[in-house]
């Protein structure tokens, strides 16, 4: 069980360059989430997502896409890398009843240059 | 979400309780009290949550004070690898599972 798992771990990319994160989760967990967290700073809700083919802006949504397409899956695309989206980015999950807390990865580490 | 209150960090000494505080004096009566640690920029991992009465697991108490403006998140044998950065978030139930955090506490548990 690996519970939720983030792709890559760490990736430098040049301005202007898009990519795209990989959240998978094995617990079939209804909801998912993306946020960011910049240097001594708290986390940051960037998108949301309640179900297979729906997502939600969060907190940070700007400069950001996602896509939810399986259950299991959840994708934060960056079009346009900006330094300003220099952060570290958690993904997790949660349950839509039962156990409501969300279980987050273990990150990705993303420099922007 | 009601906002919450942490100081930005607190030391403790290897073996003896931590007993952190959050104070959230504009809670809702349908808000819960939720805590969170990261340890050195992994992800976060949840510890405990509350509504009114105090909780206890395998990990932490929590006590809420009588009009739910405050509560302590109790570890009761701090060891090293309790020294993290501790979050308190309120939240309603029924908005997502969505989780806002702030700045939280550095808990530095000294030898």
């Amino acid at each position: 069980n690996a519970g939720v798992t983030q792709t890559p771990k760490f990736r430098v990319l040049k301005t202007g360059q898009s990519m795209t994160l990989l959240c998978a989760q094995d617990m079939n967990h209804e909801y998912m989430y993306w946020y960011r967290q910049d240097p001594g700073m708290g986390l940051r809700l960037i998108h949301y997502s309640v179900g297979e083919g729906t997502t939600a802006k969060g907190e940070v949504p700007d400069g950001y896409n996602v896509s939810r397409l399986k259950k299991q899956n959840f994708l934060l695309g960056l079009e346009s890398a900006a330094p300003s989206q220099t952060s570290v980015y958690f993904c997790a999950s949660s349950y839509r009843t039962g156990r409501t807390e969300a279980f987050f990865g273990q990150g990705t580490r993303l420099t922007v240059v | 979400d009601a906002k919450t209150t942490q100081p930005p960090s607190m030391d403790c000494a290897e073996g003896r309780a931590a007993n952190l505080p959050c104070n959230h004096s504009t809670i809702s009566g349908n808000e819960y009290v939720y805590w969170y640690r990261q340890i050195h920029s992994q992800g976060p991992q949840y510890i405990i949550h509350g509504l009114k009465n105090n909780e206890t697991n395998e990990m932490a108490s929590l006590i809420i004070t009588e009009d739910r403006k405050s509560s302590t998140l109790i570890l009761p044998h701090a060891t090293l690898r309790d020294t993290a950065v501790y979050y308190c978030i309120v939240r309603v139930l029924d908005n997502f599972n969505k989780f806002y955090f702030g700045s939280g506490t550095k808990l530095n548990v000294k030898p």
